[in-house]
């Protein structure tokens, strides 16, 4: 079951933007969207938005998502230091009927 | 306010069985469909299985499927996870999550396949 295709890392200066890719096929991404998770050490997940571009209550205004096709992308704004965390993409999959992750980005605040 | 607890975790002989347990409140849990997702040690996220808000449809991961089976008690607001025939590579951190979104998370049990 292959997952979802995410960069490693990146790395942006305090006070940026980070923009932060997620690529699947029409199964999972290009069907029903995708989600995006962050990870901060030590911690669970945690939902930063669902259906590809809906924010639950809560999160910053800083995180904003959208989807084009089969691809999502996660759009941090003014970094903060908190920001440094691991973020996780997920997707149902219709086909395989498995949700799939990501293998994760590591946003780096420098 | 929605809580996830998860119990059962611990270390366990190659081949042997263990299960696993979430306690869910603060929301009506019979509404929701449930994961099972793992971590191992420095590693990603990866998603173990699901049940339905009913619990009438379960689907597994390839790695797990024959080995692992998820259920849920709606009278106990619980959902399980029984692993059987565990195997080193099963060695992870065992989250369990709310419905499709993956909405809410527990604070995850270590579970250690190791002779």
């Amino acid at each position: 079951q292959a997952g979802l295709t995410q960069p490693p890392s990146v790395s942006k200066a305090l006070g940026q933007t980070a923009t932060l890719t997620c690529t699947g096929n029409s199964n999972n991404v290009g069907d029903q969207g995708a989600s995006w998770l962050q990870q901060r050490p030590g911690h669970p997940p945690k939902l930063l938005s669902f259906r590809s571009t809906t924010r639950p209550s809560g999160i910053s205004e800083r995180f904003s998502a959208s989807r084009s096709g089969n691809t999502v992308s996660l759009t941090i704004t003014g970094l903060q230091p908190e920001d440094e965390a691991d973020y996780y993409c997920s997707a149902w999959d219709r086909s395989l009927s498995v949700s799939v992750f990501g293998s994760g980005t590591k946003v780096i605040v420098l | 306010q929605v809580q996830l607890v998860e119990s059962g975790g611990g270390v366990v002989q190659p081949g042997r069985s263990l299960r696993l347990s979430c306690a869910a409140s603060g929301y009506t849990f019979s509404s929701f469909p449930m994961h099972w997702v793992r971590q191992a040690p420095g590693k990603g996220l990866e998603w173990v299985a699901v049940v339905s808000y009913d619990g009438s449809n379960k689907f597994y991961a390839d790695s797990v499927k024959g080995r692992f089976t998820i259920s849920r008690d709606a009278s106990k607001n619980m959902l399980y996870l029984q692993m059987n025939s565990l195997r080193p590579e099963d060695t992870a951190l065992y989250f369990c999550a709310r419905d499709t979104d993956f909405d809410h998370w527990g604070p995850g049990t270590l579970v250690t396949v190791s002779s």
